[in-house]
This record gives C-alpha cells, structure tokens and sequence, in this order.
C-alpha cells in the first residue's frame, strides 16, 4: 500500500514548455486534489475531483488543466509554463472527505522550477 | 482575500514549554478545522481536527481550542519535545473532512529548542 505517490519528484522547465504531473493513489478513494505551497503562503487549492470524470477549479486554477480518466489517478497539467508557476505541488487524495475522522492524505510533492 | 489568518508565522519554544499557535477566520461557512505539520520534504499531515460543535479536543499533547463566536481556533502542544519542530498550519474546509478542499493559513515554522 503506497499511500499517495507523485511522479516526477523534481523538474526544471523553460519558459513555455509543457508537462504533466502525475498523481496516484491506491486507497480507493474518491476524492483528490493539486495544491501548489510557495513560501510564506501556505497550500493553495488549484483544481480538485469528486470522482472519476470530474475536475473542478479550486482557489488558483488559472495556467493549469487536469483530469481524473482512472479513479486512481489524477493529473496535472501545465501548457505553457511560466516562472510564476515555480513551486512545490502537493496531491491528496480523502475517501469521501464528510467524516471528521477521516484523513486528507498527501503525497510526497513536486519540485517544480520554471526558468 | 486571505480567509484563514495564521499566527505567528516562527515560534521558538524550550524542550518542556508549551507551544501555541493560532488561527482566525472569516467565512462563517467553514464547518471543519484541521491542524497538519510538515517536516521538510514531506508533505502535510494530519494532526488533529475538530468541528465548531465543540470547544475543545486533545488528543495526547495536542489540543484544539475553538472559539465559535470570536471565529479562531488554536492550537496548543504540552510539554514540546524537539521532535516536534516541524511547520504547522491550520485549515478549514466547508464539508466535513474537506471535500470541497481545504483553505490553508500561511503556516508557523516551530522551532522546539533542546
């Protein structure tokens, strides 16, 4: 049981360039989201799922797209990078996310340096 | 608009002392409140979590104090140990365990000096 794994753990891009980040997860759970934490700022919701096949925009959507093709994945992805974009990106994944004991589980992160 | 407001942002405390970290916010919605710490690294994990139902919850050294009325809930660790170091942030979400995503606060680096 691996939990919630990322894919890549580091990445340097240009100005422009394009990729995708890879979420995934073995719990069965239905619910998983993309932050971005940048220093001094917290975590920053950017897109969420309530399941397979939907996406959602969450606080900081804008530059980013996503999708939920398999329950278990959720990706990540960025068009036309830009520095702004230069951050570390969290993955979390919850069961159902309506029980107080129920826990938000996160991924490792991504490392991600746009020049 | 910043809806959750975390404080202070670095708090140093003695091995044995009592570490306090606090939080308010705004949207009167916010029906969960969770605490997770972060080593560097790693990413966030959860710590301890309360609803606005009830005006405390301690797990081990780890306490919630919530104040519905005032809007801010905090967080109090007993007898800090060194391993307890780590960057702590406060949380609320609308639904439940967060389904709807969580609003993070900024985050306090504690230091627990030995």
């Amino acid at each position: 049981n691996a939990g919630v794994t990322q894919t890549p753990k580091f990445r340097v891009l240009k100005t422009g360039q394009s990729m995708t980040l890879l979420c995934a997860q073995d719990m069965n759970h239905e619910y998983m989201y993309w932050y971005r934490q940048d220093p001094g700022m917290g975590l920053r919701l950017i897109h969420y799922s309530v399941g397979e096949g939907t996406t959602a925009k969450g606080e900081v959507p804008d530059g980013y797209n996503v999708s939920r093709l398999k329950k278990q994945n959720f990706l990540l992805g960025l068009e036309s990078a830009a520095p702004s974009q230069t951050s570390v990106y969290f993955c979390a994944s919850i069961r159902s996310g309506t029980l107080l004991q129920e826990t938000q589980y996160f991924g490792p992160g991504t490392r991600l340096l746009v020049l | 608009q910043q809806q959750v407001k975390q404080s202070p942002q670095s708090l140093i405390v003695q091995k044995g002392g009592i570490s306090i970290i606090n939080c308010a916010y705004e949207n009167t919605a916010f029906d969960y409140f969770p605490w997770y710490q972060q080593f560097p690294g790693k990413g966030p994990a959860l710590l301890i979590a309360i609803r606005p139902d009830v005006s405390e919850k301690k797990e081990g050294r780890f306490t919630i104090s919530f104040n519905k009325s005032a809007k801010q809930f905090s967080l109090h660790i007993m007898d800090s140990q060194p391993g307890d170091s780590a960057t702590y942030f406060c949380a609320a979400s609308i639904t439940g365990g967060g389904a709807d995503g969580l609003t993070f606060g900024k985050g306090t680096h504690l230091i627990i000096q030995p």
